[in-house]
């Protein structure tokens, strides 16, 4: 089945400075889909990323999708106290009825 | 447009009993999925409904079930509770199955078994 990792599992980064996490998979992706989880909230949807080697930016995030579509990338310039939260990037093969699988989380501390 | 709304938002349970969770996905989506959530094994994906069927399910014990009734809301249930299914149990709905298809999660039950 469908394994997806993400590096690093745990991030602590002082206010100001910048933040990335990866998701890695182990077969080409139709797509890709990142969803942040503040702490004691749910997962809400951040983006999607479809081309290969398509980048999209929100402000301060800027997602990226791998040439090769197998992994995906999420930097964060200059951290905020906000940007708290653990980061899951979710996958799901394209064709039929396919569960998503959820990668295993990057959580983000941020020291004011 | 209202979001995803689960019911209870906090249950108790000893061993051996059982629970049914309620699901209520935002209007007009019709796939619900369901997740659980524990520290140790992050989200681990449950069962996916569509149009009232069962179209996929994740590697749980069958002492986990679920159905989807005719309106989209769904329900899970865990018989016979063990210590170890204390988590949050999180649902998600979205328009449709695809895989570009956005899931909208709930704020989650969260289960506690004693």
């Amino acid at each position: 089945g469908q394994q997806v990792m993400q590096i690093p599992q745990y991030q602590h980064v002082q206010e100001g400075e910048d933040f990335t996490t990866y998701c890695n998979s182990s077969t080409t992706l139709s797509n890709i889909q990142w969803y942040k989880q503040r702490p004691g909230g749910h997962p809400v949807f951040l983006i999607q990323l479809v081309k290969s080697g398509e980048v999209k930016k929100q402000k301060r995030l800027t997602f990226q999708f791998g040439e090769a579509k197998k992994n995906s990338s999420l930097h964060i310039t200059a951290t905020q106290t906000t940007d708290v939260g653990t980061y899951f990037c979710a996958v799901k093969d394209s064709g039929g009825y396919q569960k998503v699988t959820f990668g295993t989380g990057t959580k983000l501390q941020v020291i004011p | 447009k209202a979001g995803v709304t689960q019911t209870p938002r906090y249950l108790i349970k000893t061993r051996g009993q059982q629970v049914t969770l309620s699901c209520s996905p935002i209007s007009g989506h019709r796939s619900v999925s369901w997740y659980q959530q524990t520290p140790g094994q992050g989200l681990q994906f449950l069962f996916e409904y569509f149009s009232e069927t069962q179209r996929n399910k994740g590697n749980f014990p069958g002492r986990f079930s679920g159905r989807q009734f005719s309106n989209s809301r769904s329900e899970m249930n865990v018989s016979t509770l063990e210590l170890g299914d204390s988590a949050l149990y999180l649902c998600a709905s979205s328009l449709g199955w695809t895989s570009t298809d956005t899931q909208y999660f709930g704020p989650g039950t969260r289960l506690t078994v004693l």
